[in-house]
């Protein structure tokens, strides 16, 4: 099973300050890699699938990048309502298997 | 839009059954393959299996196997996710979500139910 471990646990950011958060997989998942965010008591938000595609409705503010076994999450220029938690996930080719990675909480410094 | 409406919250004994549903609405229900995730208080989103609605084909988390049990009631438009011999540790919010690239499993989470909570205390 793919293990995925993201980095920082926390992130302490100033509104308009740039976030850089990362997503490292036990082995390659080539391009199979989301990001969700999580807002307290609401449901997870897809923001990111296939490594760098934006989900419907999604700020051009979230990028992703990488590939294989290192991903990062950005967001340019961080507004109040992006504070909350990351996860990425994983998927393995056949049968799909999906993994998450334990999350990043982004909070305001 | 596209709607997927949870059961409400349940409390159960050690050693018990759940069963949560999950009503979609909004789109052709055999179309999209449907994901069960849990998260147990505090801590992150454990994925448990996926059910292709149109075939009622399913795929387990290894964790699950034997313990879950993923349908599907086309006419209702309507996955069902069980649970059996609950543990303590099962106490957790329960979500069912849609894949989002149509007649594929090679998909990712979007949209999400609302989540239904199940409390497993003795």
């Amino acid at each position: 099973e793919t293990v995925l471990t993201q980095s920082p646990a926390t992130l302490s950011l100033s509104p308009g300050e740039r976030a850089t958060l990362s997503c490292r997989a036990s082995q390659s998942v080539s391009s199979s890699l989301a990001w969700y965010q999580q807002k307290p008591g609401q449901t997870p938000r897809l923001l990111i699938y296939d490594t760098s595609n934006r989900a419907t409705g999604i700020p051009a503010r979230f990028s992703g990048s990488g590939s294989g076994t290192d991903f990062t999450l950005t967001i340019s220029s961080l507004e109040p309502e992006d504070f909350a938690v990351y996860y990425c996930q994983q998927r393995s080719n056949w049968p799909p298997i999906f993994t998450f990675g334990p999350g990043t909480k982004v909070d305001i410094k | 839009q596209v709607q997927l409406v949870q059961s409400g919250a349940e409390v159960k004994k050690p050693g018990a059954s759940l069963k949560v549903s999950c009503k979609a609405s909004g789109y052709t229900f055999t179309g999209y393959y449907l994901h069960w995730v849990r998260q147990a208080p505090g801590q992150g989103l454990e994925w448990m299996g996926w059910i292709n609605p149109n075939s009622g084909d399913t795929n387990y988390a290894q964790k699950f196997q034997g313990r879950g049990t993923m349908t599907r009631d086309t006419s209702i438009t309507t996955a069902y996710m069980d649970l059996s011999r609950l543990r303590s540790d099962d106490t957790a919010l329960y979500y069912c979500a849609r894949g989002n690239m149509a007649h594929s499993p090679l998909n990712w989470f979007d949209p999400w139910g609302q989540g239904t909570l199940v409390t497993v205390s003795s």
